[in-house]
Order: structure tokens, then sequence, then C-alpha cells
């Protein structure tokens, strides 16, 4: 598996935008790079993925370099809500029609202050 | 909320009890994963069910075992239970596809004593 690299924790000023930044050097042409985040004893939750391009949605927007070995997820006006354990993972598929496992590392802590 | 729901949400077994997890999938999900996730880790993955089959394994020994009903909701097996085997247990769904989003459940906390 593809293996990623974030820094262990940050800090953000409420209002303010958060980048977290990571690492993949090792990812494949065709792997997705995901985001999750971690918000203590609840279920990872799904912020966004992207292959090569760079992808926007109502949660955050995902930047990804031309040659695909890191990617920075941008969330654009921080709030206390969003201070989480962040992922960044590169998907592996298990097969050519189906499945894929999400391989988590230690994430990044954002906390974002008042 | 992500559709994805578990249950039971916590659990105490002993060690060498089997306990038995449950998960129903988020409407026209027919892919349903499991994963494990110690205190302080990120979660770990155990094993895939796609249309009732097992479509793929993670690191774990054969007493952890799996289905998926025709209904797509799911089961997680443990026999034997260890006091490692304490942990947050979670579900995720998802259509399969590429390009695939898994959504995960709230999970089950087990504590082995």
């Amino acid at each position: 598996d593809a293996k990623t690299t974030q820094p262990p924790s940050m800090d953000c000023a409420e209002g303010r935008a958060a980048n977290l930044p990571c690492n993949h050097s090792t990812i494949s042409g065709n792997e997705y790079v995901y985001w999750y985040r971690q918000i203590h004893s609840q279920g990872p939750q799904y912020i966004i993925h992207g292959l090569k391009n760079n992808e926007t949605n109502e949660m955050a927007s995902l930047i990804i370099t031309e040659d695909r070995k890191s990617s920075t997820l941008i969330l654009p006006h921080a709030t206390l809500r969003d201070t989480a354990v962040y992922y960044c993972i590169v998907r592996v598929r298990l097969s050519e029609t189906s499945g894929s496992r999400l391989t988590f590392g230690e994430g990044t802590q954002l906390t974002v202050n008042p | 909320e992500t559709g994805v729901t578990q249950s039971p949400t916590h659990l105490i077994k002993t060690r060498g009890q089997q306990v038995t997890l449950r998960c129903s999938s988020q409407s026209g999900h027919n892919t349903v994963s499991w994963y494990q996730q110690a205190l302080g880790q990120g979660p770990q993955f155990i094993f895939q069910y796609y249309r009732e089959e097992e479509n793929g394994r993670g690191n774990f020994p054969p007493r952890f075992s799996g289905l998926q009903f025709p209904n797509y909701s799911s089961e997680l097996n443990v026999n034997a239970l260890e006091l490692d085997d304490s942990a947050l247990y979670l579900c995720a769904s998802s259509w399969g596809g590429i390009g695939e989003k898994l959504f995960f459940g709230s999970g089950t906390q087990l504590s082995v004593l």
C-alpha cells in the first residue's frame, strides 16, 4: 500500500483557512487520495477524494500536485467543530470490479482555537 | 448521519467468549467493510463483503469472521476473545464502484475483561 505522511498535529484560528498537508510519494497512477476525519469516539467522516484534478465540495477543497506525490486539504473557514483527527488515505482497490480498503495512518490532530 | 447503523453501541465480554456485532448498511450500498480501531490508533481493515462474498481480508486471524445478508446487512463474529480484541469496531458501507465513498457507522465499543 502507498504510505502517507502527515504532521501529527496542527493548530488553526477560528475563521481562518486550515491547510493540512499529506505526502504520498509512492502513489500509483490509478490510486485515489481520500480524506476522512474523526471526532473522538465517533466513526470516520468522509470529506473528499480525488485522483489527479483538484476537487471542491461543500466541506473542503483538495489540491493534488501535478506529480501526485502530495496533496493538501483546505478547510476554508475553520470552526471549533472542525477540531478532529484528519486522515489522508491512498485507497487500494480489492478487485477490478468492486471494493476497496482504506489504510489509515495516524493522521493529523487539528485543533481550531477561538 | 451516514445511514449506517451498528449495534450494540457498547459491549463487555470476558476472555474466551464469543461476540457478534451487527451493521445495517446505507440504502443502495452492496458492499460492507469492517475495521478495528484500538485506542489512540487509526482504524485497521479487517475484511470486506461484496454481494455476500468475502472480497478482501486484512491481517486478522480466522477467529474473526463475517457474514453479509441478502439485504446487505452484515455481522462480524469474533471467537475466543482475547484482551487485545478490546477496541472500537467500525462498519462502513459503499456501493463498490470506482470512486466509491465509504460511509462509516458510529461503531461498537468492545471491552474484553
